[in-house]
Order: structure tokens, then sequence, then C-alpha cells
């Protein structure tokens, strides 16, 4: 059965640097969206993107936020400056309609 | 008020109990619904859709409340493998594209 999947499963990294949390959707599916949740806590949408652009993005997305496709199959999420806040276990999914379906997610641990 | 909003439980029940998870959304507007299941540290994965008529999928059962604005889940004869959290999902319509909104989940510990 086709599965999203995501790498790396756990990424550790200094309050400052740039991280890149990287997924591959199911590869007919239109739609990539990233969510994350912070350990306790509800799960929370960042992003969607369509038709290689972003379709939406919530308030969390600031501008420390980017989202590539760099391919026909990566999709990408950057995290220019990591805070101590943004820990947390971040999925990505895609959908082929509005049936999302989640990779196994990134643990991002910002010391 | 939360768009999507659950009672977090935890529900303790013995295996073989019926239990029944509720779960009301703020926005009239949205369209699709869905249970997913997730566990401990783990993504979550899609349950069931909720359709309007009501459906069932073996020992699950889902209901929509349009005009309340309500959706339940009603888990029967509960077994140890079901203990997870319950995250009831709303999709939010934005121009082309919608985004799923989850609530909190609702945790349900089953027991031997």
């Amino acid at each position: 059965e086709p599965e999203v999947t995501q790498t790396p499963s756990h990424q550790v990294t200094q309050m400052g640097q740039e991280v890149i949390l990287r997924c591959v959707p199911i590869s007919n599916h239109l739609y990539f969206y990233w969510y994350r949740q912070i350990l306790g806590q509800k799960v929370e949408f960042l992003v969607s993107f369509y038709n290689n652009e972003i379709s939406e993005k919530s308030e969390i997305f600031d501008d420390q936020f980017s989202v590539e496709r760099p391919d026909g199959s990566n999709f990408t999420l950057k995290i220019r400056s990591t805070k101590l806040e943004d820990s947390a276990m971040y999925f990505c999914a895609s959908s082929p309609t509005l049936k999302l379906f989640f990779g196994s997610g990134t643990q991002l641990s910002v010391l | 008020r939360k768009e999507v909003e659950q009672d977090p439980g935890p529900f303790n029940v013995p295996e073989g109990a019926t239990v029944a998870f509720n779960c009301t959304y703020s926005n009239s507007a949205s369209q699709s619904f869905f249970w997913y299941r997730q566990d401990c540290r783990k993504e979550p994965k899609l349950l069931m859709s909720v359709y309007s008529s009501g459906n069932e999928d073996g020992r699950f059962t889902a209901q929509l409340n349009r005009a309340s604005q309500y959706i339940s889940l009603l888990i029967r004869d509960s077994k140890l493998s079901d203990s997870a959290t319950y995250l009831c999902v709303v999709n939010k319509v934005s121009g082309n594209t919608g985004k799923l909104i989850f609530g909190q989940g609702t945790t349900l510990q089953v027991k031997p």
C-alpha cells in the first residue's frame, strides 16, 4: 500500500540553525500539507500546497517557514532559524481529495 | 469557541464495553467530517469518514447532526487494541482547497 514517507524520523538542532524536513507524498496525490503537534497538544495546520504553490497557511507559518517541491516527488519544509518553541512532531500529509494520509512524522527537538 | 471541541477524557472502560465520544464544531459551512485515530507519538490514521446519514464500519458507528454541529463516534465491544486517542476532524474550505482542523482528541484506555 502506498504511503507518505518522512525523513529524518528525529532531528536535533541548536536554536537559530536551519532545518529541512523532507517528505515524499503518495505519487498520484495532488494536495500536500504540513501539520505539527507539540507534545500533549492537538495537531495544528501549518500549510497546504497545491499546483506548485501555497494554497493556504496558518498564523504559525511565518517568514521563518517555507515549503518547496523541488522535483516531482519530494516536498520539503524549511525552518530558517529555529526557536525553542518549534520543538514538535512535524507531519507531512498528502491527499487526492480531502482524506489526508499522514507520514510517520519528524520529531524536531530544538536545544 | 474552539473550531473543533472534544472532551479530552481519558475514558477508562473495561473490555467489551460500549463507549461514545462526542465532538462539536463551530463552522456551519464545514462539509466533510472524519474520525482519526492516533496512537502515542504516532501519526493520525483515518478511522472513518462521517456521513449525514450516519455510517457504520464493524464495531464503529459515526453520526453527524448538522443542525447541532455535532459529531459522534460509538465503539461497541471495545478491545484492548482500541486504546488510543480519537481525533474529531472537520474540513475548513477556503477557495479551491480545504484544510482539516483537528480537535484535541479524546483518549480511550480499554482495560482487561
